[in-house]
Order: C-alpha cells, then structure tokens, then sequence
C-alpha cells in the first residue's frame, strides 16, 4: 500500500503549456513537499506546505487537507522544467514519498 | 549549490564489505537527515538527527547505522554490504527539527552512488 501516489507517471509537454501534476495521500501529516530531481541526480526542495497555496516564480503548490490531495502546477512551461517531480509528506517521524512524475518538455 | 557537501561522489565496493559516508550541513543547519534511492524501492527515508542527537528514524537497516558529530557534520556507516544496498545516498540539512514548519526546509546534497559489487 503506497501512502503517496502521484500522476501522471509520465507526462510530455509543449513549451508553454500549462502543467498540472496530482498527489494524494493517506496518511495524517505535519508538511507535504515537493521535490525536483534533474536526470544528474540532484534534488531540489520546491515547496513545503501544510495548508493553501504557495507561489514561486512559475511554480504554484497547492494543498487541500480535507481532501487528502496537492497539485503542483508549472505556468508557461520549458525545456529547462524537464525533471522528475516527487510529492513526499511527513507525518512527525517518517517521510514518505510518491514515485514521481517524469516530465519533459518539449522545445 | 545548496550548500550541502556528500563524499565521496562516487563509491564501488564489494559485498561484506563496511563503507562510511559523509555529509556536511550548509552553515547554521543543525538537523539533518539522510535518505536512500533505488531503482526498485524509490526514495526512503533512513534517519534524522538534529543537534547531535537521534531525532527520527524510517526504513534504516540494523547493518546501517549514522551518527552526528559536534561539529554538526554526520556520517551513515553501512556494513555487511549486499547487492541491494547499491543506491543513491542523499543526504538533507535544515534549520531546526521540526517536521511540521513550512519555514524548515530542507537543502539537499549532491549524493553518493554507491555500486556493491
């Protein structure tokens, strides 16, 4: 039993699409986060949320707790944005992390 | 750079064999936390520590095993090395130990891929 599962899996775009990834979770949490891994290997945290919404440049996390359920969304998407996007949530003790969601971009 | 520090980058072994590896927080973090990523299993979480002390601990095996010294770096110590414990190694340093703060968030380091052969 997955206590994250994320979709898409695998998702191509165009550049300038609008982008729209889907977490839910089962478990009771403290944060839900959302990560970016670049094909070298490397993690970035985007957002770490425990209600509403955050905004970063073209990057928007949004998380509804009543509903389990966060969407990161990615405005005027590009090449530059292609990279796997893991949601994790922590409950207090333990991270748990979703599969992640490969995208790419398409010039 | 997020200003987290992994050696070595890359590390080969065989199987029995213990290796140590070492993480460097970014200038004022005090936890810490360390964390696994396989082709099969995904991203797991092993163990946090903050201010030198055990503060959570996730999937880690009992033949692995970390600590975290005064001057805040930390070292995971995997023993008894198997095939399967070949993976990425990361590890994460933030602020305080909190898992609840929105403002505790965490900087990875680069990782060390460790192949046991």
């Amino acid at each position: 039993k997955n206590e994250v599962e994320q979709s898409p899996q695998n998702l191509t775009a165009q550049e300038g699409e609008f982008i729209t990834i889907n977490c839910s979770y089962s478990v009771g949490i403290s944060a839900l986060h959302w990560l970016q891994q670049h094909p070298g290997g490397g993690i970035v945290s985007l957002f770490m949320l425990s209600s509403g919404k955050k905004k970063h440049g073209r990057l928007i996390a949004t998380i509804n707790i009543q509903e389990k359920h966060s969407s990161l969304h990615i405005t005027a998407s590009h090449p530059r944005d292609s990279a796997v996007y893991i949601c994790a949530v922590s409950t207090g003790n333990q991270f748990y992390f979703g599969t992640g969601t490969s995208l790419t971009v398409i010039p | 750079d997020s200003g987290v520090t992994q050696t070595p980058k890359h590390l080969i072994t065989a199987t029995g064999q213990r290796v140590t590896l070492r993480c460097s927080p970014r200038s004022g973090d005090l936890s810490v936390y360390w964390y696994q990523q396989s082709l099969d299993q995904g991203l797991q979480f092993l163990i946090q520590y903050y201010n030198g002390e055990e503060r959570a601990k996730g999937n880690i095996l009992e033949r692995f095993s970390a600590q975290q010294f005064p001057d805040l770096h930390s070292e995971l110590n995997l023993s008894s090395l198997e095939l399967g414990d070949s993976a990425l190694y990361f590890c994460a340093s933030s602020v305080f130990s909190s898992w609840r703060s929105s403002y505790n968030e965490q900087f990875f380091g680069p990782g060390t891929r460790l192949t046991v052969l």
